[in-house]
């Protein structure tokens, strides 16, 4: 069982469009943190969010904690080939003792 | 580089064998954490260590399953009489737990992708 679910599954775009991941739970999370992970490789740590609410701006990638801290969602602006990748939301319950990965989205940027 | 090694990258066995992985967290890294990934999904837990305790399994973990660290440093999972159903890449993560709610972030090694034949 997966607490946190992604959406879209899989995505396909073309350069220089925009999009939107959505990482969704009906549990609390006292943070968290979105990876990019390529094939044959360890997820990448992205950004860690920890404050309902809270938007973090990387270059062209904009994560938004939601208020109630059971929901996420990651745009990135003007996609290139390069953030081609499964990302991957992740969060920990209040107890910290348990981190849960939600499905994942794998995003392919056309040239 | 001092970032989370895992070896081997790449284990192919027949169904029966046991196997065992071994992980270098991050030094000054007091927490170690067990994941298994198939194709296109996210990870899912198994276990982690605080320092040498192991501090949770996942129900997921068969009692075909163990997972070391003995002076808290280094970790092996064992996978005792494997299965086709446990091929998959197992992952392994560190981090400094800061007392913080979040239990510090994770960074994760290359994996070991494990076939049973």
């Amino acid at each position: 069982t997966q607490l946190l679910e992604q959406s879209p599954q899989f995505l396909s775009i073309q350069e220089g469009e925009n999009l939107t991941v959505y990482c969704n739970s009906s549990s609390v999370f006292s943070s968290l943190q979105w990876y990019r992970q390529e094939p044959g490789e360890g997820p990448v740590l992205l950004v860690t969010v920890v404050t309902g609410g809270e938007v973090k701006k990387l270059k062209r990638l904009t994560f938004q904690f939601g208020d109630a801290r059971k929901d996420s969602s990651l745009h990135i602006t003007a996609a290139q080939p390069g953030d081609t990748g499964l990302y991957l939301c992740a969060g920990d319950e209040y107890t910290g003792n348990q981190f849960y990965f939600g499905t994942g989205t794998s995003l392919t940027v056309i040239p | 580089d001092t970032g989370v090694s895992q070896n081997p990258r790449h284990k192919i066995t027949k169904r029966g064998q046991n196997v065992t992985f071994r992980c270098d967290p991050i030094s000054e890294h007091n927490r170690l954490y067990w994941y298994r990934q198939t194709l296109g999904q996210g990870p899912e837990f198994l276990t982690y260590f605080q320092n040498e305790a192991q501090l949770e399994k996942s129900r997921l973990l068969s009692d075909r399953f163990s997972a070391e660290r003995p002076k808290g440093s280094f970790s092996t999972l064992e996978i005792q009489r494997t299965e086709q159903g446990d091929s998959a890449m197992y992952l392994c993560a560190s981090s400094l737990e800061s007392g913080l709610a979040g239990g510090g972030e994770q960074f994760f090694g290359p994996g070991t992708r494990l076939t049973v034949l």
